[in-house]
């Protein structure tokens, strides 16, 4: 099974909202990461966890909170976000020193932000 | 941080034409992967490529990794309708965690 799931599909928000965007992986791996894409962008690298822990934040606004309650699970809260902050969310995972760090990808979860 | 020279980075073409899209780098990559996506939906792997001079078939596509390991080429024979959608390239580092993506290349192919 090589499967990331990614809710919600969709999400609308205002720039006063506060919501979370939620990822699950079932693959025993112990890195996953967030990224943002901007239509026809490769994705962006966001932030990577690696053993639950925060390894890499690249340069992301605060407005932006990522979470790993567990190995399997990652979260991004959003809180006072900008119209150009509309993107597809896209959440990924990896087991470290295997198939080459290879990463699997969620659905992406696309917001807007009125 | 390396780059990865994606070309071309649109091609329209009919079905049954064969078409080859480039990764090029000044940089030597552990690996490199291969995805395809399509629009609102998240990119799926094609293909991992490892070794130097490694060949790899999927159907009608064939995945090359240079011999050393700074380009590869994907090459789809025969295309049809259903290829359509944007393909990324993105190289992996021995260090770390982050991929390299390439710029991208967005087909599509006319029935």
């Amino acid at each position: 099974d090589t499967e990331v799931t990614q809710t919600p599909k969709h999400l609308v928000m205002g720039m006063t909202n506060k919501k979370s965007l939620k990822c699950e992986q079932h693959m025993g791996h112990r890195a996953m990461y967030w990224y943002k894409q901007k239509a026809k962008k490769p994705p962006e690298l966001m932030f990577v966890y690696s053993y639950e822990k925060l390894s890499i934040n690249e340069s992301v606004p605060s407005r932006f909170s990522p979470e790993c309650p567990n190995s399997s699970l990652l979260n991004l809260h959003l809180h006072a976000l900008q119209p150009e902050d509309s993107a597809l969310y896209l959440c990924a995972s990896s087991e470290p020193g295997l198939e080459s760090d290879t990463q699997y990808f969620g659905p992406g979860t696309r917001l807007t932000v009125l | 941080t390396q780059l990865l020279e994606q070309s071309p980075q649109f091609l329209s073409i009919q079905e049954g034409e064969n078409l080859t899209v480039y990764c090029n780098s000044s940089s030597v990559f552990s690996s490199l992967q291969w995805y395809r996506q399509e629009p609102g939906e998240g990119p799926v792997l094609l293909v991992t490529v490892v070794t130097g001079g490694e060949v790899k078939k999927l159907k009608r596509l064939t995945f090359q990794f240079g011999d050393a390991r700074k380009d590869s080429s994907l090459h789809i024979t025969a295309a049809q309708p259903g290829d359509t959608g944007l393909y990324l390239c993105a190289g992996a580092r021995n260090a770390g965690n982050m991929l390299t993506f390439g710029g991208g290349t967005r087909l599509m192919v006319k029935p």
